[in-house]
């Protein structure tokens, strides 16, 4: 069974500081990986989708990596605003069916001070 | 903003008590999942539904229900809850097609008490 690790589980920053939050998983054959954010009390918002075959995605200040080859996944934040205090996941897809077969990490709980 | 939405968004209950939580969408998404997410920990599946009238299991039933009867209701249902079902339940939708991003309504925190 894929297992999906988010470490560290707490990151503090000062404003302005940029930021790497990592994912690691055990099972390389996969068929995409997601990053979300999760504030707290709500649900998840997608951030970013790699496909396996891309090695990353740009959204604003946000930029997910993906090396399959060593189980990791990085999200570099630029630039890193108190607003962007929040916990970030990041889930693994084996397969297009995405049901039972997705699997996420327990997280990284980011505090962006001012 | 959600396109998915579930009530209520908080519930206390007693022990032994039925009780449904509501998920809907308006994307027209024909897969939608329901999560159990406790504090600090990782999301796990309780029931998933390929479309109408498609319903299955998933790692963690929890002594619940789900029915699809149109596409944009994914209700969960509790016969009897307990203490133990006391949890944050996160709904998601995506539409057919593999690489396509979940999208979760903002979730109903039960508490049985």
């Amino acid at each position: 069974k894929q297992e999906v690790t988010q470490i560290p589980a707490a990151l503090s920053v000062p404003e302005g500081e940029n930021l790497v939050l990592n994912c690691s998983f055990t099972d390389s054959a996969i068929y995409n990986l997601q990053w979300f954010r999760q504030d707290p009390g709500k649900g998840l918002t997608s951030l970013l989708l790699i496909q396996s075959s891309q090695r990353e995605q740009t959204s604003g200040r946000l930029n997910a990596s993906l090396d399959k080859s060593s189980g990791r996944s990085t999200l570099y934040i630029a630039a890193s605003q108190p607003g962007d205090s929040a916990t970030y996941l990041c889930a693994v897809a084996g397969d297009q069916t995405g049901a039972n077969n997705l699997f996420f990490g327990t997280g990284t709980r980011l505090t962006v001070i001012p | 903003e959600a396109d998915i939405y579930q009530t209520p968004r908080y519930l206390v209950i007693g022990t032994g008590k039925k009780i449904t939580l509501e998920c809907s969408q308006t994307m027209g998404h024909d897969k939608m999942y329901w999560y159990q997410q406790d504090p600090g920990m990782e999301l796990h599946l309780i029931h998933y539904s390929y479309g109408v009238n498609s319903t299955e299991k998933g790692d963690l039933s929890s002594e619940s229900t789900v029915s699809r009867i149109r596409t944009e209701h994914f209700p969960l249902t509790l016969e009897s809850a307990r203490p133990s079902h006391t949890s944050q339940y996160l709904c998601a939708s995506t539409p057919t097609g593999g690489n396509s991003p979940l999208h979760f309504g903002n979730g109903t925190r039960l508490t049985v008490t």
